[in-house]
């Protein structure tokens, strides 16, 4: 069956950076584009960025953008999300989600992880 | 890109039917029919309720139904059982610059 499974989050000082992975099975990886979406503590979600299937393009949220880096290895069935210069605001649940259909972006999401709590404090 | 207009609640009795909206702009959910709806219990992750505007996913059941005029998108869900409690959550395709926005969220209590 789908999986996709998080991890990296921790806790980390403002200004530093953190790297979160999510592992993906029961699927054929290199086919379809992933999404990073975050929820912060007790607030709805927010999309953050996605990659298409081949790592193609990217695209990110304005909130995000030059400070966070999506990507993938399809070798080894991995997305990633390097997540530079934090801010207290950037403190949320990150999770992983699959683009439903093969080779486009953006449409929705069909299988999300647990997600991965990452916390932004001094 | 401004998040997805919700209204933050919404409430109903069991057996009744009720509609949450969703409303954007012509740059998203005005321009494309790539809407869909996610429903979030407490402390579980999203899950897939409604694509392209009206289409169920394999396994969500027929009382959940989605619509789209406009700039406004809805979801409604006839028969309301206790298990429908839970947060709502729209999304739109948003074109080229910021792919995908989510509304705020609508909390539904069922009475």
């Amino acid at each position: 069956q789908v999986q996709v499974v998080e991890s990296g989050g921790g806790v980390v000082q403002p200004g530093r950076s953190l790297r979160l992975s999510c592992v993906a099975s029961g699927f054929t990886f290199s086919s379809y584009g992933m999404h990073w979406v975050r929820q912060a503590p007790g607030k709805g979600l927010e999309w953050v960025a996605v990659i298409l299937s081949d790592g193609s393009r990217k695209y990110y949220a304005d909130s995000v953008k030059g400070r966070f880096t999506i990507s993938r290895d399809n070798s080894r069935n991995t997305l990633y999300l390097q997540m530079n210069s934090l801010k207290v605001e950037d403190t949320a649940l990150y999770y992983c989600a699959k683009e439903s259909k093969i080779l486009v972006a953006g449409r929705e999401f069909d299988y999300w992880g647990q997600g991965t709590l990452v916390t932004v404090s001094s | 890109q401004s998040a997805l207009t919700q209204f933050a609640s919404v409430s109903g009795s069991p057996g009744q039917s009720i509609t949450i909206s969703c409303t954007g702009t012509s740059s998203d959910v005005g321009n494309y029919n790539f809407v869909s709806w996610y429903q979030q219990h407490p402390g579980k992750a999203p899950k897939l309720m409604i694509y392209e505007v009206s289409k169920r996913p394999s396994g969500v059941s027929n009382r959940f139904s989605g619509s789209k005029s406009g700039k406004t998108a809805s979801l409604t869900i006839y028969g309301l059982q206790a298990e429908d409690e839970a947060d709502y959550y729209c999304c739109s395709h948003a074109g080229s610059s910021t792919l995908v926005v989510f509304g705020g969220g609508t909390k539904l209590t069922v009475l």
